[in-house]
């Protein structure tokens, strides 16, 4: 239980193209599901906090019409990356927050990671 | 704002021997997890820690929690190569998970 997914699990575009990547939880609803950001041999960086139906919540120094967030269900939020350049390749991942009371203890509200996608830009 | 530090950032073991990381956390927090991350893979849920005290333990893997210090520690028992992979912990900041700059682990025969 608690299976994230995300597709591509990686793509290649060239500068100036748009790229969406979606996020899917397969077995539970997420009203709730986070995009982070890795550049290599860094950590995870939040960059938005999707909810769903309502528009998302950007992290200082995220910039909003550049990486469009769309929650339209729950169990689907999708990244858009506008215009990406160069600097925008990196390693994406999503996760979701399982909001179900039937969890064993410790995993109500925990979130569960999808496998990433990995962006490059030409 | 919460700061979360590992250390070491980079760990060579030796097959055989035991190792600990290292998580300080700056504010009070009502949970804190650890990942593993293996090379181009996403995160791999290792534990969660709930309360001050806490102890949990898989294999060779024993994680534990300090809530008054603020402190949580991975230890790792009789090194193995198969442990190789980056640990991560992270510690929540009201829903949001602030993440540590991950421990590098390498073992060696």
């Amino acid at each position: 239980g608690a299976v994230v997914s995300q597709h591509p699990s990686w793509v290649i575009c060239k500068s100036g193209t748009s790229v969406k990547i979606e996020c899917r939880s397969l077995d539970f609803q997420a009203t709730t599901m986070f995009w982070y950001r890795q550049f290599p041999k860094q950590s995870l960086m939040l960059m938005a906090t999707s909810n769903e139906g309502s528009k998302a919540t950007y992290e200082q120094g995220v910039e909003k019409d550049k990486f469009l967030i769309n929650h339209a269900s729950l169990t689907l939020s999708t990244l858009t990356v506008t215009s990406a350049h160069p600097e925008d390749s990196s390693f994406y991942i999503c996760s979701a927050r399982d909001i179900g009371r039937a969890l064993p203890l410790g995993k109500n509200n925990e979130q569960f990671f999808g496998p990433g996608t990995r962006l490059t830009v030409l | 704002e919460l700061k979360v530090e590992q250390n070491p950032l980079f760990l060579s073991m030796q097959e055989g021997k035991n190792y600990t990381i290292y998580c300080n956390y700056s504010t009070t927090s009502d949970r804190l997890y650890w990942y593993r991350q293996d090379p181009g893979k996403s995160l791999e849920s290792l534990f969660v820690l709930l309360s001050n005290g806490a102890v949990k333990q898989e294999g060779r893997l024993m994680a534990s929690l300090d809530t008054k210090a603020r402190l949580s520690t991975l230890h790792i028992t009789a090194a193995v190569h198969d442990l190789s992979a980056t640990y991560f912990c992270a510690v929540v900041d009201d829903y949001k998970l602030s993440f540590g700059a991950g421990t590098t682990v390498t073992v060696r025969a």
